[in-house]
This record gives C-alpha cells, structure tokens and sequence, in this order.
C-alpha cells in the first residue's frame, strides 16, 4: 500500500539556520506529495505541494521538490525563523488510494532564538 | 476563503457514552473524510465518504463508529461507547474528488475520554 516515512524528530536549529526535513514515499500511481504544518494547539494546515515528478512546491520561504526517481519530497527553508516552530507532516494522496491522504510520522521543528 | 469547520472544538465525555462530532465540508466539494490524532502521533485516516456512503475504512474504523451525511451541508462521526483510548484529535477534511487536489481540514475536535 501507499505509505510516507520521514525523518524522525524533534530538529532543533538556531534561528537563520537552514532546515532539510527528508520525506521518502512509496505509491502505486502517480501521487501528489504534500507538505502539512500544524502549529501548537492547531489544526493541519497546507504548507505546499507538488502534482508531478519534478514540480517545485513553495511558500513562506520553504521549498520542496517532487523526485521520482529518488521517491522523495524533502523540505528545505534556508533561513528558518522562532515563528517556523511546529510540527512538518509529510503526504501524499492517490487515486489508487481513494484519494484519501496518507500521512508520514511528523517532524517536531524548534527554532531557537 | 471557504474552510472546513467543526464543532466542538473540545468535547469531554465519560467512557460508555454516545459522542457525534460535527463537520461542515466545503460546499463544492465532493468527498470527505475524518482522521485521528492521538496526542503527540501520527494523523490515522478513519473513513472517507463519497456519493453518500463509505467508500474507504480503515481497521480503526470498527463498529463502533459511524458516518452520517444527515442534510446537504453537515458531516458527523459518532462514536458509539466511547473508550479511553478514543481520547484524540479528530479532524474532518473534504476535497474535490479530482487528481492533483488537496484535502481541506477543519481545526479538529479534541475528545476527551474520562
């Protein structure tokens, strides 16, 4: 079955240090890959997202890049900020899966001062 | 902006009751969804509904859960004797049902089981 696996947190970076989260898929189909942030005590909120191999997702300065031949969706930002403090889910939908989200694990981000 | 609300935002129920958490999809769209977040876990897919029935459930999913579309607008899940481990987030989410569309999720319950 479709699944999402990312790299285990929390990730704890000084403020203006540059973030990779790394996120691998496997999906049967061609997926769409998304980024979801949640910020304490709230809901799931679309970060970005990607449709096909090679697509370029971004917003707020994070950036993500659709690998198919590598089945990867990593987030970068190169500047990350206290405010960036939250927890990444990695996902991908499919209409093989019923275009249900599958979701990774989830990243705890602390960003320092 | 069109969104997915819920209600209530926090709900605590003692064990062995009845619970119904509320959603209201966006209008235009086409399936929904509820997931579940136990505190500090991954977000677990439950059920999504389309064309007024279940099209997909996970094993979480057992019988004592249910889904309703009761009018055009609300979408519940209602857990039937609550358990303490059903204590989580749960969120309701909708989309258009077409390739290459994301899902929209509401702010989410938190139940609380007592």
């Amino acid at each position: 079955g479709n699944s999402v696996t990312q790299m285990e947190g929390p990730v704890t970076l000084s403020e203006e240090a540059f973030l990779t989260i790394n996120c691998t898929y496997t999906a049967t189909g061609y997926p769409s890959l998304f980024w979801y942030v949640q910020y304490p005590g709230e809901g799931l909120q679309l970060l970005l997202k990607a449709t096909k191999a090679d697509d370029k997702g971004s917003n707020k300065g994070f950036e993500a890049t659709y690998r198919k031949e590598t089945t990867s969706f990593h987030l970068e930002k190169g500047s990350v900020q206290v405010s960036d403090s939250a927890v990444y889910f990695c996902a991908l939908s499919a209409n093989t899966g019923g275009f249900k989200t599958i979701f990774g694990a989830g990243t705890r981000l602390f960003v320092k001062a | 902006e069109p969104e997915v609300t819920q209600t209530p935002s926090h709900q605590v129920t003692q064990m062995g009751q009845e619970v119904i958490l509320r959603c209201v999809p966006i209008s235009n769209h086409l399936y929904f969804y509820w997931y579940r977040q136990i505190l500090g876990q991954k977000v677990e897919f439950l059920v999504s509904f389309y064309n007024n029935e279940i099209s997909e459930k996970s094993e979480i999913f057992d019988d004592q859960f249910s889904v309703e579309r009761p009018d055009g607008s609300n979408f519940t899940l209602k857990i039937r004797s609550t358990k303490l481990e059903d204590s989580a987030m749960y969120f309701c989410a909708s989309s258009e049902a077409e390739e290459n569309t994301e899902a929209f999720f509401g702010q989410g319950t938190r139940l609380t089981v007592v």
